[in-house]
């Protein structure tokens, strides 16, 4: 299957600063990219996703941009506050979904 | 995320014991999935079915069985549990789209430990 690294495992920022998450991949016919978030004791619930034919996308304070090139994806989150910790999750899809493994972010008060 | 009901939400089991996980959902997805969370290693997935009658398996299949006898059902079950099955399961199914994106939305997960 696809193999999809994630980085870094955690990450600890300062409220009203920025995190970015970078997951690369190696199948060159994956097509989606969607990212999950995770609370403490929840499911995953899909925050963002981008299709191949993108290279950015936003939705207020998250953005993910891709590079089909170098086959690597990364999801910012600007001004961040305490209810983004949480777990989040890279995913490819080639015919199925394929998640790296998840990078801890904690928002510091 | 009413559409996907996992049971039980937790289990204890001994090793050796069978068990099975249910997952039903009334939203007429034909994709369902199931993974396994453990820490640091991401959710892996276990079988997965595209409709009534087929299965396939995903990348960690050993000491689970699926069926999907229905459209609404896909149960999973463990035939003899082994302490390296301690996990939490989630069931997810697809609201795939016509591009083919697995657009997954997730059960609320089943806490199982083997003893």
């Amino acid at each position: 299957g696809e193999n999809v690294e994630q980085h870094p495992s955690t990450l600890s920022v300062q409220e009203g600063d920025s995190a970015v998450i970078k997951c690369t991949y190696s199948d060159s016919a994956s097509n989606y990219f969607p990212w999950y978030k995770q609370e403490l004791g929840k499911r995953p619930q899909l925050i963002i996703d981008i299709r191949s034919n993108v290279g950015e996308k936003k939705d207020q304070r998250i953005a993910v941009t891709l590079n089909k090139t170098a086959k690597h994806f990364s999801l910012h989150i600007t001004e961040t506050q305490p209810e983004d910790s949480a777990v989040y999750f890279c995913a490819v899809n080639d015919y199925k979904l394929s998640f790296g493994a998840g990078t801890t972010v904690t928002v510091r008060a | 995320n009413a559409g996907v009901t996992q049971t039980p939400k937790f289990q204890v089991l001994k090793t050796g014991q069978s068990m099975t996980l249910q997952c039903a959902q009334d939203m007429n997805h034909e994709y369902m999935s199931w993974y396994r969370q453990d820490p640091g290693m991401g959710l892996r997935l276990i079988h997965y079915s595209v409709g009534a009658g087929i299965t396939d398996q995903g990348e960690v299949p050993n000491g689970y069985n699926v069926s999907r006898s229905t459209t609404e059902d896909f149960p999973l079950r463990l035939l003899s549990a082994a302490p390296s099955q301690t996990s939490v399961y989630f069931c997810a199914i697809s609201t795939g789209d016509p591009s083919g994106a697995n657009v997954l939305t997730f059960g609320a997960g089943s806490r199982l430990t083997v003893l």
